[in-house]
């Protein structure tokens, strides 16, 4: 266990719609990053939140938003949903500017 | 794409055997790291070896870097059915942000 909690853990929606991803980081943790992994690849990095402040962006659109909150919790956002959209969302938290991160399990995302 | 590349990208042996899987990436690097994943879960740091090693030992993984190839081998001994997992390694780009390869999916079997 990695002290790391994601919810929900499978969520279905159609296209067009708006998604709400939760993440609670590990204890002492200040820093989360999510990731998109598409089936059989590897995680893409969208963004990293440090202090509540966005702190990196991966190659996604602004229709990908989040939220880090005062407790290191962070919320992803993903508004004007479409087909590809679909996989796993997967939240890590970590201590800023250490390279060791600790992943949730994941949110299986699927639009239809 | 700034993915590196794994190869290969699966792998079935028998339990006892050694796997090895190898990456490649694109950048400079001040360190590299290797995940394992379960079955679409979530992913847990396996070890992480720096730009001045060549070689790390943890159990029985053994990692190595060579980073005038850019690239890095992950070695797992006597392998066992627990084993089977896809398997990523990871570095920082030059922005800082954290780059995985596309993984090994290595099969174990009994």
């Amino acid at each position: 266990e990695t002290g790391v909690t994601q919810s929900p853990t499978h969520l279905i929606k159609t296209r067009g719609q708006q998604v709400t991803l939760r993440c609670s980081s590990q204890s002492g943790h200040n820093t989360v990053s999510w990731y998109q992994q598409a089936l059989g690849q590897g995680p893409q990095f969208i963004f990293q939140y440090y202090r509540e402040e966005e702190n990196g962006r991966g190659n996604f659109p602004p229709r990908f938003s989040g939220l880090q909150f005062p407790n290191y919790s962070s919320e992803l956002n993903v508004n004007a949903l479409e087909l590809d959209d679909s996989a796993l969302y997967l939240c890590a938290s970590s201590l800023y500017d250490k390279n060791i991160q600790y992943f949730g399990a994941g949110t299986r995302l699927s639009v239809l | 794409s700034q993915q590196g590349e794994e190869d290969p990208q699966a792998l079935s042996i028998q339990e006892g055997e050694n796997a090895t899987m190898n990456c490649s990436y694109k950048t400079s690097i001040n360190n590299l790291q290797w995940y394992r994943q379960n079955s679409g879960r979530g992913l847990v740091h396996l070890i992480l070896i720096r730009s001045n090693e060549r070689e790390k030992h943890s159990g029985r993984l053994r990692v190595t870097l060579d980073t005038s190839k850019k690239s890095s081998s992950l070695l797992i001994t006597a392998s066992r059915a627990a084993d089977t997992a896809s398997y990523f390694c990871s570095w920082r780009n030059q922005g800082g942000k954290l780059i995985f390869g596309q993984g090994t999916e290595l099969s174990v079997k009994p």
